[in-house]
């Protein structure tokens, strides 16, 4: 089972900042079959970006992804007031297809 | 744009069998894609549970496989999960999603959430 770990646990910033959260894998996840994963509070996810870099359609263009094997990253470049929330990273290369614990962003 | 809404029983008695339906708007389910159940604990991560083809090839998670069956009934614009064997531990928000690649979700419902309790 390949073991998605995030970092960090929580981060805290202020809106007009830049975000860079982490996604470490335990095996190589093949073909860059890494999503990512925006969960407001009291909602459902949402997804940011599949193929470890493409953006999902509608997805504002201050979302990037980069990585692959097993180091993988999302940034955010300019935090607007609705990105603070719990982000998830996901492969979908190997079943099971896991999840990372994910990473919240919190208002500093 | 397609929609997607989960439909089922809030409440599960331990040992029981968890039935939910997913009914999808707005696309055809034979016409692509994967169809998937994914479930949330409270307060936890996510946890994928399994996945069926538009062609209604079955995906499922190996720590659950043993009490899953996941089904496609596209003339009704539907996907249904059946859970047996319920216990506290499968008490979780319930997620029916759809995307391009097996597991991978460009579209969810809203959720319901499910607790397994007597």
């Amino acid at each position: 089972e390949v073991v998605l770990t995030q970092s960090p646990g929580t981060l805290s910033l202020s809106p007009g900042e830049r975000a860079t959260l982490s996604c470490r894998a335990s095996q190589t996840v093949s073909n860059n079959y890494l999503a990512w994963y925006r969960q407001k509070r009291g909602q459902a996810p949402r997804l940011l970006i599949y193929g470890a870099s493409t953006r999902a359609s509608g997805m504002a263009d201050r979302f990037s992804g980069s990585g692959s094997g097993t180091e993988f990253t999302l940034t955010i470049s300019r935090l607007e007031p609705e990105d603070f929330a719990v982000y998830y990273c996901q492969q979908y290369s190997i079943s099971p297809y896991s999840f990372g614990q994910g990473t919240r962003l919190d208002i500093k | 744009q397609w929609h997607l809404r989960e439909s089922g029983p809030g409440l599960v008695e331990p040992s029981e069998t968890l039935s939910l339906t997913c009914v999808v708007s707005g696309y055809s389910l034979s016409s692509g894609y994967y169809w998937s159940w994914i479930r949330q604990p409270p307060g936890r991560g996510l946890e994928w549970i399994g996945s069926v083809s538009h062609g209604g090839s079955t995906y499922y998670n190996p720590s659950l496989q043993s009490r899953l069956t996941i089904s496609l009934d596209a003339s009704n614009s539907q996907f249904s999960l059946r859970l047996s064997s319920m216990t506290a531990a499968d008490t979780a928000v319930y997620y029916c999603a759809a995307g391009g690649g097996i597991s991978v979700a460009g579209g969810w419902g809203q959720g319901t959430l499910v607790t397994v309790s007597s």
